[in-house]
């Protein structure tokens, strides 16, 4: 079936430091890819989103890249904030969109 | 776009007590899905809605849980007979049709069930 594994956490970074949160997927057609992202409290928000192969999604400093040939949609930032400091989720859609597989999310917490 | 707005934030009920939670999507959205968060966890999909019509539902769902959308518009989701382990985050999405289309969260309904 269709399925999201992302890297667990939790992730202690430094401010400045780079960021890269796995995820791997299996899917039986074309999905979509996403990354969402929780802040305590609060539901979730979209990151970013790609929606087929070699497309890269992009915002606020994040990146990922939609990898077929690696079944992947790893999480990348250059220099993390302290404001970063959320649960990230990586996420797919196929075919009509009727369902989303959510990973199990990846704490991260950024230290000044 | 005013986003989706959930009712009530949080809501603590005594077990055997029947809850109702309310959603309302963003305006233009035809689609719109409850999932159960968690502490942990991604969010679990529940039921989804197209229009007014429900589409399909987790065959986890226990048949506790009913969700109704009428008229296409806000949506509710009532949990009977509440248990224990129904204390979740209850999360309601709403998105335009197509697997391109991103889910748009509220904020969800946190119930804890006592």
């Amino acid at each position: 079936g269709d399925s999201v594994t992302q890297m667990e956490g939790p992730v202690t970074l430094s401010e400045e430091a780079f960021l890269t949160i796995n995820c791997t997927y299996t899917a039986t057609g074309y999905p979509s890819l996403f990354w969402y992202v929780q802040y305590p409290g609060e539901g979730l928000q979209l990151l970013l989103k790609a929606t087929k192969a070699d497309d890269k999604g992009s915002n606020k400093g994040f990146e990922a890249t939609y990898r077929k040939e690696t079944t992947s949609f790893h999480l990348e930032k250059g220099s993390v904030q302290v404001s970063d400091s959320a649960v990230y989720f990586c996420a797919l859609s196929v075919n009509t969109g009727n369902q989303f597989y959510f990973g199990t999310g990846t704490s991260l917490t950024v230290i000044p | 776009d005013t986003g989706v707005s959930q009712n009530p934030r949080h809501k603590i009920t005594k077990r055997g007590q029947n809850v109702t939670f309310r959603c309302d999507p963003i305006s233009e959205h035809n689609r719109l899905y409850w999932y159960r968060q968690t502490l942990g966890q991604g969010p679990e999909f529940l039921t989804y809605f197209q229009n007014e019509a429900q589409l399909e539902k987790s065959r986890l769902l226990s048949d506790r849980f009913s969700a109704e959308r009428p008229k296409g518009s806000f949506s509710t989701l009532e949990i009977q007979r509440t248990e224990q382990g129904d204390s979740a985050m209850y999360l309601c999405a709403s998105s335009f049709t197509g697997s391109n289309s991103p889910l748009h969260f509220g904020n969800g309904t946190r119930l804890t069930v006592t």
